[in-house]
């Protein structure tokens, strides 16, 4: 079955420190791939967003993530940590074959400790 | 550019009772999305509309869950009777028809089903 998996359910960084926070998928063909970030009490925003071409991609607030395809992973990172990315982050999938629908993983609670 | 739009933010209901959410998306975007994210989960679409009609509804529990878009514009989503394991974020999404395009998220409405 087509899956999102983050397997990290909290992550505790340092401030200054740098991130990645993990997601694989299973889909037959490459799907578009997707970071959304949800602060308490808020909706999801989105970070960033994979379709081709460059494998590297760059989004708001300082994060990118990478595409690599032999593992079926896009993973997020940033070089430093602010207090201010505490929340929770989210890696979602969309494919034609099956309806355009985002399918999104169970999420990842980023905590900055200072 | 004005947000997606919900409301209320927080309902609780006694089990067997009604409830509804109302959401406005963002102008032009002619698709519209209910997920429901229970704790711990990411989002799970229960319905997408495009303009007025049913893309998808494969997930939403038809038994009590009813959604409508009329004229193509504001959206309700209702639960009669609800249940203990209704208790979740509704979240409403919007974006403009296409592969890919991205989602813009509203604040959710809380719901507490006692």
């Amino acid at each position: 079955a087509q899956s999102v998996t983050q397997p990290d359910i909290h992550i505790t960084v340092s401030e200054g420190a740098s991130l990645e926070l993990r997601c694989n998928y299973s889909y037959g063909a490459t799907p578009y791939l997707f970071w959304y970030v949800q602060s308490p009490g808020q909706g999801l925003q989105l970070l960033l967003k994979y379709f081709s071409g460059d494998t590297l991609v760059q989004g708001i607030k300082g994060f990118e993530a990478e595409f690599k395809r032999s593992q079926s992973s896009f993973n997020l990172r940033k070089p430093s940590v602010h207090w201010s990315d505490a929340a929770e982050y989210f890696c979602a999938v969309e494919h034609m074959e099956y309806g355009n629908k985002l399918v999104f993983g169970a999420g990842t609670i980023l905590r900055v400790k200072s | 550019e004005a947000g997606v739009a919900q409301s209320p933010r927080y309902k609780i209901i006694e089990k067997r009772q009604s409830v509804a959410f109302w959401c406005n998306p963002i102008s032009g975007h002619a698709t519209l999305y209910w997920y429901q994210q229970i704790l711990g989960q990411g989002p799970k679409l229960l319905i997408q509309f495009q303009n007025n009609g049913v893309v998808d509804d494969s997930q939403l529990p038809k038994d009590r869950f009813s959604a409508e878009r009329l004229k193509g514009v504001d959206s309700t989503l209702k639960i009669q009777p609800a249940k203990l394991e209704d208790s979740a974020v509704y979240l409403c999404a919007s974006s403009l028809i296409g592969v890919g395009e991205t989602q813009y998220f509203g604040p959710g409405t809380r719901l507490l089903v006692l």
